[in-house]
């Protein structure tokens, strides 16, 4: 079973609705990723958080928006998405944010927007 | 450029049949780190096996087995005797010193029939 929990395991989301989704680790890591995986494709890095900062955004669009409440959570919160943000959001977590480090993921979260 | 490539789109194989993934990457860093990764419909993101630059090594787990060659930039996966609960999307991932972020190939989809 993953160390790694996420909920919800379905959304299905208005382009006017707010949401969030949550993540919990409780591995003693200190570094959390956001990913977004579509459909028969790789994942693709959203944001990385280390000991509790925002270390990485990818160029995410501000409708996504992270938040690292302690080092064991991690949400990302929903605001006026598209039906093409539609996809698996995965959640991860490693020791730190170093070279090397097994990441491991959560189940995801699978996102419709509608 | 690509830094991971898997060139396998698809493979079926009926059951008990020998599977073997290739992975081929490309990176300018001494030290790395690859990755394997198995996605069932789920949707998580099950860690494999991890292997440094320097442990050139083969492992065998169970029906798993990895064979890494420095000289050809390779690191293919085989899985004796398959089964159905194989099937799933497996992801070849790499990490550099300079970059440490998980860089994934395309993955392989992989059906075992009975």
């Amino acid at each position: 079973d993953t160390e790694v929990t996420q909920t919800p395991k379905h959304l299905v989301m208005g382009m006017t609705n707010k949401k969030s989704l949550k993540c919990e680790q409780h591995m003693g890591h200190r570094a959390m990723y956001w990913y977004k995986q579509k459909a028969k494709k790789p994942p693709e890095l959203m944001f990385v958080y280390s000991y509790e900062k925002l270390s990485i955004n990818e160029s995410v669009p501000s409708r996504f928006s992270p938040e690292c409440p302690n080092s064991s959570l991690l949400n990302l919160h929903l605001h006026a998405l598209q039906p093409e943000d539609s996809a698996l959001y995965l959640c991860a977590s490693s020791q730190d944010n170093y070279s090397g480090n097994t990441i491991y993921f959560g189940e995801g979260s699978w996102l419709t927007v509608v | 450029a690509q830094k991971v490539t898997q060139a396998q789109t698809e493979i079926s194989v009926v059951e008990k049949e020998d599977v073997t993934l290739d992975c081929v990457y490309e990176t300018r860093d001494t030290t790395y780190y690859l990755f394997w990764y198995k996605q069932p419909p789920s949707g998580e993101l099950v860690f494999l096996i991890r292997r440094n630059s320097f442990d050139e090594q083969n492992e065998i787990s169970g029906r798993y087995s990895w064979n890494f060659q420095k000289s050809t930039s390779s690191f293919n996966f085989t899985i004796t005797a398959s089964q159905v609960v194989d099937s799933a999307v497996y992801f070849c991932a790499l990490s550099e010193f300079t970059d440490y972020k998980l860089s994934f190939g395309a993955g392989t989809t992989v059906t075992v029939r009975a």
